[in-house]
C-alpha cells in the first residue's frame, strides 16, 4: 500500500516568491495535516483539515494557507516567501481527528530553500 | 502555550551502552507519540502511549508515560549502530485531537 506522497520532494525559491506543496493522505484517510520543521528543531504544527474542513491552525501568519480537495489530497500555499520559511514541510495523515489516540502517518517531507 | 521539553539533545554513545531520552512538560496530555526520524525522510511512528503510568516495550526500547501524562521517557538498552537517528516525543494537547506539539527532538549517534 502506497503511504502518503507529497511533491515536489525539493524546491528552490526567492524571497518574495509564492510556492505550492502537495500531499496525497494514505487511501482511506479522511485527514491530513501540515507541519513546519526547521532545521534542528521538530516539527511545528500549521493546518489540519478533516473532510475538507479547517479543523486547526497553529500559529503561522495569514501568508500561509491550505486546502483539502474531493479526494482528500490536499495542497499547502506559502506568499511572500521569507529567508524563514526555508524549512523541510511534512504533511501527515490520519483517519480522523476525532479520536484521540489517532495515528498520524507522516509523508517524506518537501524541501523548500528560500534564497 | 504547551510545550514539549526533550533531553538531551545531542547525545553520542558507544555501541551496547543504554541510554534515556526524557519529554517533560508542565501540561497534560491525553496521548504521548514517539517517533524517530531519518535524515530527508519523514518521521516514523515508534509508539502511542495514552494511559498514565503506561509501559510498552519494542524490542530493545522501553516507553514510559508519567503517572500525571505530563511526561514520558525512552530508554534503550544495549543501543546499536543502527538505532542512529533523532527521536522525537510528540503529545496530543487535551481534547484537541490531530493536533501534535513536538518536542525539539534528540540527535543519537551509537557508534561502533
Amino acid at each position: 500500500d502506497a503511504g502518503v506522497t507529497q511533491s515536489p520532494t525539493h524546491l528552490i525559491k526567492t524571497r518574495g516568491q509564492q510556492v505550492t506543496l502537495r500531499c496525497s493522505p494514505i487511501s482511506g484517510h479522511k485527514s491530513v495535516s501540515w507541519y513546519q520543521q526547521v532545521l534542528g528543531q521538530g516539527p511545528q504544527f500549521i493546518f489540519q483539515y478533516y473532510e475538507k474542513e479547517e479543523r486547526g491552525r497553529g500559529n503561522f501568519p495569514d501568508r500561509f494557507s491550505a486546502r483539502q480537495f474531493p479526494n482528500y489530497s490536499s495542497e499547502l500555499n506559502v506568499n511572500a516567501l521569507l529567508l524563514g520559511d526555508s524549512a523541510l514541510y511534512l504533511c501527515a495523515s490520519s483517519l480522523s481527528p476525532l479520536a484521540l489516540q489517532e495515528t498520524q502517518y507522516f509523508g517524506p517531507g518537501t524541501r523548500l530553500l528560500v534564497l | 502555550t504547551q510545550l514539549l521539553e526533550q533531553s538531551p539533545q545531542f547525545l553520542s554513545i558507544q555501541e551496547g551502552e543504554n541510554l534515556t531520552v526524557y519529554c517533560n512538560s508542565s501540561s497534560v496530555f491525553s496521548s504521548l507519540q514517539w517517533y524517530r526520524q531519518e535524515p530527508g525522510e519523514g518521521p516514523v511512528l515508534l509508539v502511542t502511549v495514552v494511559t498514565g503510568g503506561e509501559v510498552k516495550k519494542l524490542k530493545r526500547l522501553t516507553f514510559q508515560f508519567g503517572d500525571a501524562r505530563k511526561d514520558s521517557s525512552l530508554h534503550i538498552t544495549a543501543a546499536q549502530p543502527g538505532d542512529t537517528g533523532l527521536y522525537l516525543c510528540a503529545g496530543v494537547p487535551g481534547n484537541q485531537g490531530g493536533k501534535l506539539i513536538f518536542g525539539q527532538g534528540t540527535e543519537l549517534s551509537v557508534k561502533p
